[in-house]
């Protein structure tokens, strides 16, 4: 089993929707759920970090997480075409971070 | 803060040639990781080090990847001798340590391609 799974897509929503992506980690001891963005041929990014169960939101950007569930996602509302990426859910066990193999959106004008 | 630096940005040569990757992590920050990525396999963690220290060389594929720490602002990544299917993106990345919640801050990437 995975550390980090996500469905890989591809995902399409048209502009102005909510985009949701899903991510689940197997390790209970994990302290620390990141999610980054990247656009083809860059670096990952981060855009979203989050400690706690609930939500967290930044913007249009709003992740979630559930540890009792090992769940965490991350809502883009009003979706735009400039989020078109593929966005990595990262998570933190100790020293080592573990990521998932990212899913791939597309925002439709 | 000028984030991680890594070069060279492009690299392209020839099987059996050595390549060396370059990475200055983020001033202050203990740890420094080296990823590889592909279409394929997506983000692989080679190999990482906390205080110049490596830590968990597991990911290394073989042999013929060697890296180094030699002080708190430089690392390499040496691939002898470099073969077609080393082609990827390298990424190297860097963390605070003792902050849990510390993210990952990634340099731009080299990507290499070996003919």
């Amino acid at each position: 089993q995975k550390e980090v799974e996500q469905n890989s897509g591809p995902l399409s929503v048209p502009e102005g929707a909510i985009a949701s992506l899903n991510c689940t980690y197997s390790d209970r001891g994990s302290q620390s759920f990141f999610w980054y963005r990247q656009y083809s041929g860059k670096s990952p990014e981060l855009i979203m970090s989050i400690y706690s169960n609930g939500d967290k939101e930044d913007g249009r950007f709003t992740a979630q997480l559930n540890k009792a569930s090992q769940y965490v996602s991350l809502l883009i509302r009003d979706s735009q075409p400039s989020d078109s990426a593929t966005y990595l859910c990262a998570v933190r066990t100790g020293n080592q971070f573990y990521f998932g193999t990212g899913t791939s959106l597309t925002v439709i004008p | 803060d000028a984030g991680v630096i890594q070069s060279p940005r492009h690299e392209v040569t020839e099987m059996g040639q050595e390549v060396t990757l370059r990475c200055k992590p983020i001033s202050g920050h203990d740890y420094l990781f080296w990823y590889r990525q592909t279409m394929m396999r997506g983000l692989e963690l080679l190999i990482y080090f906390n205080n110049n220290v490596p830590i968990d060389d597991s990911g290394m594929p073989e042999d013929r990847f060697s890296a180094k720490m030699p002080n708190a602002s430089f690392s390499t990544l040496k691939i002898q001798p470099s073969e077609p299917r080393d082609s990827a993106v390298y990424f190297c990345a860097s963390s605070s340590r003792d902050r849990h919640n510390s993210p990952l801050h990634f340099g731009n990437g080299t990507r290499l391609t070996v003919t």
